[in-house]
């Protein structure tokens, strides 16, 4: 079945960076777009980046730009997530997710999701 | 951008309906997703394309879609139906998913 492996928990200082991974299985990796979406303590979910696996491809929400940048190995079917100039407000859980539809960028809905990384940002 | 708005909670009591809205102009000519997340877990899908629900979820959960409301309904509420919705749609101009702020269901 799809499953997406989430890298462990992180502690981080401001300013630092942070990479976290996201390995899937289970289906073909360079056909379904992934996605990234964050969850700060007790808030909604936000939508941060877009990647295609097969040509690298990806986009950013605005609040992120410059800041973020997602990037894959086909090799290992894995995708990345590196935030840098980190500060406390990034402090959340960042989830990775397939959207359902092929080769798509718009449409289908998510799933599955990863099991989520906390990553914490303090001094 | 598009903007989708959910009531912040809704309160039931055990077996009654739940009611969760998902608000957004002309929302009804796009298709909305509905995902549940249980504490400390991840969200998982519990209806797409308005309507549509994935194996495993039960009949008493339904969604809709038309004018600028979705919504989702939970006949017969348990005390697991306790969770935080989020409805989901697709900003198509920008090639972006849109998130509603959640909506925490509990049961009184």
């Amino acid at each position: 079945q799809v499953h997406l492996e989430q890298s462990g928990p992180e502690l981080k200082k401001p300013g630092a960076s942070v990479r976290i991974s996201c390995k899937t299985s289970g289906y073909t990796f360079t056909n379904y777009y992934l996605h990234w979406v964050r969850q700060a303590p007790g808030q909604g979910l936000e939508w941060m980046a877009i990647i295609n696996p097969s040509t690298g491809a990806s986009d950013y929400a605005q609040q992120f730009q410059g800041r973020l940048t997602v990037t894959r190995d086909t090799s290992t079917s894995t995708v990345y997530m590196d935030l840098n100039s980190l500060r406390s407000e990034d402090s959340a859980i960042y989830y990775c997710t397939r959207v359902t539809t092929p080769a798509t960028i718009v449409g289908g809905w998510f799933d599955p999701w990863g099991q989520g990384t906390l990553v914490t940002v303090s001094s | 951008s598009y903007v989708v708005t959910q009531p912040p909670s809704v309160s039931v009591a055990p077996g009654q309906t739940a009611t969760i809205s998902c608000g957004g102009k002309d929302i009804g000519s796009k298709t909305v997703n509905w995902y549940r997340q249980r504490p400390g877990q991840a969200p998982e899908v519990i209806i797409h394309y308005d309507r549509d629900r994935p194996s495993g979820i039960p009949a008493r959960i339904s969604g809709s879609n038309s004018g600028n409301t979705a919504t989702l309904t939970i006949t017969g509420v348990e005390g697991g139906d306790e969770a935080d919705y989020y409805c989901q749609v697709w900003d198509v101009s920008r090639e972006q998913p849109v998130f509603g702020g959640g909506t925490k269901l509990t049961a009184l």
